[in-house]
């Protein structure tokens, strides 16, 4: 399996402009998680999915922030407009509803810079 | 105050050292107590983990979860220069929604 598969690696945008990353999970997984991390506020759950259903949203950081999940395969978090202080890597994860509660499979990452 | 709070370090030891990692919570409902490692522009991967109060051995790895005084510790023996990496403790309610320390950074020189 390929493992969680994220998109782009990279992202550099200016400010006031819309971002979209995107999240392909393992195959068969019916968890997806979304996570922020900062150097100053470490790793954090945005949101988090179950069978492609939003069922916590509670830690995306404001109305700017929304996260979609069309279909088993693939989830969009979008940030519109984005600011400066969104600048962080975003890892997107998925765990599977037979597996161990507390396994998730991390994605590589996706490191945004906003100017 | 975080829920979960872990000392950023770094910590620096010599190849062979005993490593002692540690947490705290405040969350009396996290059962689930997890430690995942995160290397240099990796995604964290799952090290061990522990359900409730006790201790659990995989290798050179002991976890080990005192829920009478929220204390979480990752204990790592005859460290590796490959061991060198970010170490984040994890805890969940059972919820699956992880609620992770800052993460502390080791450094195993050879």
């Amino acid at each position: 399996d390929a493992g969680v598969i994220q998109s782009p690696r990279h992202e550099v945008t200016e400010m006031g402009q819309e971002v979209t990353l995107r999240c392909k999970p393992i195959s068969g997984h019916d968890y997806l998680f979304w996570y922020r991390q900062t150097m100053m506020r470490g790793l954090e759950l945005l949101i988090y999915f179950n069978n492609n259903v939003p069922i916590d949203d509670s830690g995306m950081p404001e109305d700017r922030f929304s996260a979609k999940m069309p279909n088993a395969s693939f989830s969009t978090l979008k940030i519109q407009p984005s600011e400066p202080r969104d600048s962080a890597v975003y890892f997107c994860a998925s765990s599977d509803v037979r597996g161990q509660i507390y396994e998730q499979y991390f994605g590589p990452g996706t490191r945004l810079t906003v100017t | 105050q975080k829920e979960v709070e872990q000392d950023p370090g770094p910590l620096s030891v010599p190849e062979g050292a005993i490593v002692s990692l540690n947490c705290t919570y405040s969350n009396s409902a996290f059962q689930y107590f997890m430690w995942y490692r995160q290397y240099s522009r990796k995604g964290p991967e799952l090290l061990m983990y522990t359900y409730s109060s006790g201790n659990k051995e995989d290798g050179r790895f002991t976890a080990q979860v005192d829920k009478s005084s929220k204390y979480i510790s990752l204990f790592i023996r005859d460290s590796q220069p490959s061991d060198s990496a970010t170490y984040l403790c994890a805890s969940d309610t059972g919820r699956r929604a992880l609620t992770f320390g800052s993460g502390t950074r080791l450094q195993v020189q050879p």
